[in-house]
């Protein structure tokens, strides 16, 4: 079957770094995103990943490691206004997304 | 870019409407639309996939028949749910994509259903 796992909830400091890792086990593999969903809005699109590596965008960083079927959103600098949930989601062989549950992020001050 | 417009926000109504919702892709021209819903805290549910022109395929369990689903351009697609019923309450979310499979899916702002 196909899963995605990423951790329920984390817990971090206004103004430091977290890291938030998705493991995934997929029938194919064509690209690893990362959406921020704020409570009671819509997903906004972060970032998106094909190749191994690491992707920088401001604050956020995503990294893809297929050969382990890994990535990790990194976010620096924490803002409270980054209290939110990150989805990853990952688009299999027939370009269909799987859809990780979503690590809900706290920031405390 | 890549703005997606899904309205109405908010819909309140009784046992046994039929309630539509329309989502909008404003700068692009969108392909391939997804509709989704989301209970209180739970991860995405995607419902169905539509592209322009053709029927939408939809997912195992949800019934085709009471959501109805039209693309009938390259920028809009609605949403119809007939004889609403109290269960069918939810955050309904609509995505669209441009051209090219491996395009992010860019999201409406949602519409939440309350069916009393």
């Amino acid at each position: 079957g196909q899963n995605i796992d990423q951790p329920t909830e984390m817990t971090a400091t206004e103004g430091a770094i977290v890291q938030i890792n998705c493991t995934y086990q997929t029938s194919g593999f064509n690209g690893l995103f990362w959406y921020q969903q704020h409570a009671g809005e819509a997903p906004t699109f972060l970032s998106y990943n094909v190749l191994d590596g690491l992707e920088e965008k401001g604050r956020f960083s995503s990294f893809l490691s297929r050969s382990k079927g890994y990535s990790y959103l990194l976010l620096k600098e924490l803002q409270m206004k980054d209290s939110a949930s990150y989805l990853c989601a990952v688009m299999d062989s027939n370009y269909q997304l799987i859809w990780g549950a979503g690590t809900k992020l706290i920031i405390k001050p | 870019g890549a703005v997606v417009s899904q309205h109405p926000s908010w819909v309140i109504c009784k046992s046994g409407t039929s309630v539509k919702i329309e989502c909008r892709s404003l700068d692009f021209q969108a392909t391939t639309m997804f509709w989704y819903r989301q209970f209180p805290k739970q991860s995405l549910m995607l419902m169905a996939t539509s592209n322009e022109g053709s029927k939408a395929t939809y997912e195992q369990g949800v019934e085709k028949d009471k959501f109805l689903i039209n693309h009938a351009s390259l920028t809009l697609s609605t949403l119809t749910v007939t004889s609403a019923h109290p269960e069918d309450s939810s955050f309904y979310i609509c995505s669209a994509r441009g051209r090219g499979e491996s395009q992010p899916q860019h999201f409406g702002d949602g519409t939440r259903l309350s069916i009393l």
